[in-house]
């Protein structure tokens, strides 16, 4: 079975830009979450999508977004893009529908460089 | 809210050795899931180990085990036999139960496997 791919890999913007990363989940997975990791800040929990609706948020400012399609592909967009928004982006899938015991599996990432 | 604490930054461990990397916890859930991840350097987060706060035993996978002791809320990731191919960041993260998608991530801990 096909793991979890996020497109594209590395990714280059100036401040002011927008940019929308893709994640596609391993066949069946209906959940996909989203996360940032920078060095400062470590990894932080953006979003979860599940069957195309935002089930979760994490405490970061509305210029972060993400949409959900019907085969459980996922988009993040970043608007007015900051410096401070150069990290590596995590995409994960899962099945969605335990609570606690379930596992989250990665993709590769998005590395996001802003100057 | 939910804590997840790894105070060792970095270890370096001869080949062949086994390795502890530490883990502790806070939460005031009574159900949570307990994970780690290694992270090379290429970025993806590959899952290894689960471990349920209702699980009896330890969990273990291959040269992996998970040293769970609930009382002290620690998740200690052990590692037989280390091989070169283990120097990576290695994160320990919960998962509650209420609701959330979201993995908690500990600061994780870079370690180093030298010949």
């Amino acid at each position: 079975k096909a793991g979890v791919t996020q497109t594209p890999r590395y990714l280059i913007k100036t401040r002011g830009q927008q940019v929308t990363l893709s994640c596609s989940p391993i066949s069946g997975h209906r959940s996909v979450s989203w996360y940032q990791q920078t060095p400062g800040q470590g990894l932080q929990f953006l979003f979860e999508y599940f069957s195309e609706t935002q089930r979760n948020k994490g405490n970061f400012p509305g210029r972060f977004s993400g949409r959900q399609f019907s085969n459980s592909r996922s988009e993040m967009n970043v608007s007015t893009l900051e410096l401070g928004d150069s990290a590596l982006y995590l995409c994960a899938s899962s099945l969605g529908v335990a609570a606690y015991q379930e596992t989250q599996y990665f993709g590769p990432g998005t590395r996001l460089l802003v100057l | 809210a939910q804590k997840i604490t790894q105070t060792q930054p970095g270890m370096f461990v001869q080949e062949k050795e086994a390795v502890t990397l530490d883990c502790t916890y806070d939460t005031s859930d009574q159900s949570y899931g307990l994970f780690w991840y290694k992270q090379p350097s290429s970025g993806e987060m590959i899952f290894l180990i689960y471990q349920g706060s209702y699980d009896e035993q330890n969990a273990t996978e291959g040269r992996y085990s998970l040293n769970f002791q609930k009382a002290r809320k620690s998740a200690n990731l052990v590692i037989s036999a280390s091989q070169l191919g283990d120097s990576a960041m290695y994160f320990c993260a919960m998962r509650p139960s209420q609701g959330a998608q979201k993995l908690v991530f500990g600061q994780g801990t870079r370690l180093t496997i030298n010949p």
